[in-house]
């Protein structure tokens, strides 16, 4: 079965501080995502990759960096913590051609 | 802008019965549409998916329908059981395009 881990349930966090969230994965897929779930708006995608360090702007990138230095993990990064960036955070991964498979997700608050 | 529209945020049925979510699309390119179902405190889990070949699939009591003309999409639940209840997500990708475009979510609940 498809194991997607993200780092943290929960995270707390101030504005202004660098925030790192964590996701990896255990089936090769070369594919990685990571989305924000806010009401009413669905998952919109942040960054995604399609391989060892290459990374693809998504729908909402601004504010966000990403990182794939191995093909298992993609880390996503928020420079500059500000309170909009407070949200459900969730990575998936796939490979080509099948669905996309998702961590249980990161609820991050900035305070 | 939004290109997938689930124009209900919320359904309620009785169990035993039907559940018909909708969801909409505005991009011709899409040709490769999902749904997918969520609890609280868990990620998003496929549940079923549509080719623009087809016009229906079927996975057990999942249903979906896809009306290519009318950009429209609609999964069937036959019969609703409680753990139905969940949050309903529709996507669509096109088939040169590693990214999925989500709607918003109908959130159902199944009422013994």
């Amino acid at each position: 079965d498809v194991k997607v881990t993200q780092s943290s349930r929960y995270l707390v966090k101030r504005t202004g501080e660098k925030v790192f969230l964590e996701c990896v994965q255990d089936m090769d897929h070369e594919n990685m995502f990571w989305y924000r779930q806010d009401p009413g708006l669905g998952l919109r995608l942040i960054y995604f990759s399609y391989d060892v360090k290459m990374k693809e702007k998504g729908d909402i990138p601004e504010g966000y960096s990403v990182s794939r230095e191995k093909k298992e993990r993609f880390s996503l990064i928020l420079e500059s913590a500000s309170t909009n960036q407070t949200s459900m955070y969730l990575c998936a991964s796939k490979k080509t051609a099948q669905p996309q498979h998702f961590g249980d997700g990161t609820r991050l608050s900035i305070l | 802008d939004q290109q997938v529209k689930q124009n209900s945020p919320s359904l309620s049925v009785q169990e035993g019965r039907i559940s018909i979510l909708n969801c909409d699309y505005t991009n011709s390119m899409f040709d490769y549409f999902l749904w997918y179902k969520k609890y609280p405190a868990e990620g998003p889990t496929f549940l079923i998916s549509i080719s623009s070949i087809k016009d229906k699939n079927e996975d057990g009591r999942f249903t979906v329908f896809l009306n290519k003309s009318a950009k429209h999409l609609s999964l069937h639940i036959v019969p609703s059981q409680p753990g139905d209840s969940a949050v309903y997500f529709c996507a669509a990708s096109s088939s040169n395009d590693y990214k999925l475009s989500f709607g918003a979510g109908t959130t159902v609940t199944v009422r013994a």
